[in-house]
């Protein structure tokens, strides 16, 4: 079964740093998106990304954050100068047109020290 | 007017027994909700869905019963097993593939042997 793959599956950094998580969505799914999830906390929407530009983000998504489509296969986000507050469980997602169900990945857990 | 609240934060239910979890909407304009089951490590997985111009959708032991006028929606899982025991979240979203899932709190659902 075709299933959302994300790397690393941990990531620690300073504070300061810049970091990138990567992730192959489903192959032929045209629909990418980022979550992220504070430990013990709800599932929060970061953005949808769709024909290699953003169609939503939420004020979470700052300027600190970008995404990229860098070839077929991947999708990355990067942080550019990671804060405490961004120590979370990071997931992607993607979804086939037509069907607007979400498949998840199984998540990056990003600590910021 | 976004949210979506979700309730128990905590369920424990016998092998057997009819676990029942609570969602209630906030935005009209949400046109599916859908149910994420998640267990510990993974990302959320999608359970079953539903559109607001149905009232009862089953899916073997799990049925999302929709109440339009009182904007809630609640999960309902038959038989619970062992196995269900996960946590779970419901969601609410304009329906397209662009837009933002709006997820509740989540429900840890412990089923005892």
């Amino acid at each position: 079964e075709p299933e959302v793959t994300q790397t690393p599956s941990h990531q620690v950094t300073q504070m300061g740093q810049e970091v990138i998580l990567r992730c192959v969505p489903i192959s032929n799914h045209l629909y990418f998106y980022w979550y992220r999830q504070i430990l013990g906390q709800k599932v929060e929407f970061l953005v949808s990304f769709y024909n290699n530009e953003i169609s939503e983000k939420s004020e979470i998504f700052d300027d600190q954050f970008s995404v990229e489509r860098p070839d077929g296969s991947n999708f990355t986000l990067k942080i550019r100068s990671t804060k405490l507050e961004d120590s979370a469980m990071y997931f992607c997602a993607s979804s086939a047109r037509g069907f607007v169900g979400r498949f998840f990945g199984p998540g990056t857990r990003l600590t910021v020290l | 007017q976004q949210q979506v609240k979700q309730s128990p934060q905590s369920l424990i239910v016998q092998k057997g027994g009819i676990s029942i979890i609570n969602c209630a909407y906030e935005n009209t304009a949400f046109d599916y909700f859908p149910w994420y089951q998640q267990f510990p490590g993974k990302g959320p997985a999608l359970l079953i869905a539903i559109r607001p111009d149905v009232s009862e959708k089953k899916e073997g032991r799990f049925t999302i019963s929709f109440n339009k006028s009182a904007k809630q929606f609640s999960l309902h899982i038959m038989d619970s097993q062992p196995g269900d025991s996960a946590t779970y979240f419901c969601a609410g979203s304009f329906g397209s593939n662009t837009g933002k899932l709006i997820f509740g709190q989540g429900t840890t659902l412990q089923v005892k042997p």
